[in-house]
């Protein structure tokens, strides 16, 4: 079955602008986190969906939001982004059970704010 | 606040010798632990994964060991190859919350 699909790969935004990446799930997994890569800081957790609901958050500020819809695909935006938001961002989306059990991750999209 | 915490940013390994990547965790709810691998400009791919009900479990080259009571598991790739070169992450979850990450282990295998 097809994996973890993130779009777009590459994005080059300036800074002070919003930005929407786009994650669709491995078919029949309904729970979908975020994270920010950075280099030294590792995987940064920014948010959980589970059946359209953010059942988890990490400590980002509010200009990171999420959404997800009933299919499962999930959303993430960015507003008023800052040079620091430079940074690979994956999805991952876990089984019927939810986050916190094995998750498969997308290639994940790379962002670069000048 | 890091709850899991990989302390060696990096490791060298002669191919064929034992690498032991070390990962330690805070939170004594995480009740599943989870090894993932990843190359530059890939995301993370899962590679072993134990319960805390065990202590042990082994896969291939890949054996991952957890002490609860030291909060410490480690992972273990014998013999190593050069195609393990990668960024190892460790994570760690507890019931209903998302994978806790630590920041890696960049392992080079050199021949």
């Amino acid at each position: 079955k097809a994996g973890v699909t993130q779009t777009p790969r590459y994005l080059i935004k300036t800074r002070g602008q919003q930005v929407t990446l786009s994650c669709s799930p491995i078919s029949g997994h309904r729970s979908v986190s975020w994270y920010q890569q950075t280099p030294g800081q590792g995987l940064q957790f920014l948010f959980e969906y589970f059946s359209e609901t953010q059942r988890n958050k990490g400590n980002f500020p509010g200009r990171f939001s999420g959404r997800q819809f009933s299919n499962s695909r999930s959303e993430m935006n960015v507003s008023t982004l800052e040079l620091g938001d430079s940074a690979l961002y994956l999805c991952a989306s876990s089984g019927p059970g939810g986050g916190g059990t094995e998750a498969f991750f997308g290639q994940g999209t790379r962002l670069t704010v000048v | 606040d890091q709850q899991v915490k990989q302390n060696s940013p990096s490791l060298s390994v002669q191919e064929g010798r034992i690498s032991i990547l070390n990962c330690d965790y805070t939170n004594s709810m995480f009740d599943y632990f989870l090894w993932y691998k990843k190359y530059p400009a890939e995301g993370p791919t899962f590679l072993i994964s134990i319960s805390s009900i065990k202590d042990k479990n082994e896969d291939g080259r890949f054996t991952v060991f957890l002490n609860k009571s030291a909060k410490h598991l480690s992972l273990h790739i014998v013999p190593s190859q050069p195609g393990d070169s990668a960024v190892y992450f460790c994570a760690a979850s507890a019931p209903g919350y998302a994978l806790n990450f630590g920041k890696g282990t960049s392992l080079l295998v050199t021949p």
